[in-house]
């Protein structure tokens, strides 16, 4: 039984399209994340929420839009990809939005743009 | 800001050997720290996190790290290494000056374990 999951794990598309990722978990938290993870493996937030409220929003760029239906699910929509957008995506989330709580990562969807 | 370095994007060890993993920070105020494991093509798992209660902290699958102010350090070590620790390994600290809520990742350290 997954706790976080993601769906596509695989997306290749091609540049000027728009696309959407799904993350979804079980685990009763309240507490969702998307990071971006570069070739380098470099991991960096890209956006959190907390019970459907935005809570952090890192400097990405406009045609990257979150959206919280309800606190076990987070998506996340990019309008006109970019080559720059190839990476891989992970999602997250935690039982809470305190500073010492473990993070629950998702396998990740590895985003390809031609 | 807070940040946190790995020295070694790359460390190489034989099976059954030490291993080090070295994490530095930087904080002006006590910090919380975590190392995180990411196993080819999966996403991070909690490795262990220090949050003050015990400077000397046990994780999953005998890895642990030691928590020296002093140093500002957090680095992980497991006493024999297995082919099966063969992966990326991320140390992080919780943003305590900026957000409530953000952990920054270093920028991790691919393990490899030479049979």
């Amino acid at each position: 039984d997954t706790a976080v999951s993601q769906t596509p794990k695989y997306l290749v598309t091609q540049m000027g399209n728009d696309k959407s990722i799904k993350c979804e978990q079980n685990l009763g938290h309240d507490t969702m994340y998307w990071y971006k993870q570069d070739s380098k493996k470099f991991l960096k937030i890209m956006f959190s929420y907390n019970n459907k409220e935005l809570i952090i929003n890192e400097t990405v760029p406009n045609r990257f839009s979150p959206k919280s239906p309800d606190k076990a699910h987070l998506n996340l929509h990019i309008n006109s990809l970019e080559l720059g957008d190839s990476a891989v995506y992970f999602c997250a989330s935690s039982h809470g939005r305190g500073r010492s709580y473990e993070q629950y990562f998702g396998p990740g969807t590895r985003l390809t743009v031609t | 800001a807070q940040s946190v370095t790995q020295l070694g994007s790359h460390v190489s060890v034989s099976e059954g050997a030490l291993v080090l993993l070295r994490c530095n920070y930087s904080s002006s105020v006590p910090p919380y720290l975590f190392w995180y494991v990411q196993y080819p093509n999966q996403g991070l798992q909690l490795l262990l996190k220090y949050t003050s209660a015990a400077t000397l902290v046990k994780g999953i699958n005998g890895f642990e790290a030691e928590f020296k102010k002093s140093e500002t350090s957090f680095h992980l070590t497991k006493p024999s290494a297995h082919m099966s620790d063969a992966a990326e390994y991320f140390c992080a600290v919780s943003d305590q000056e900026t957000s409530y809520d953000k952990v920054i990742f270093g920028p991790g350290t691919s393990l490899s374990v030479i049979p």
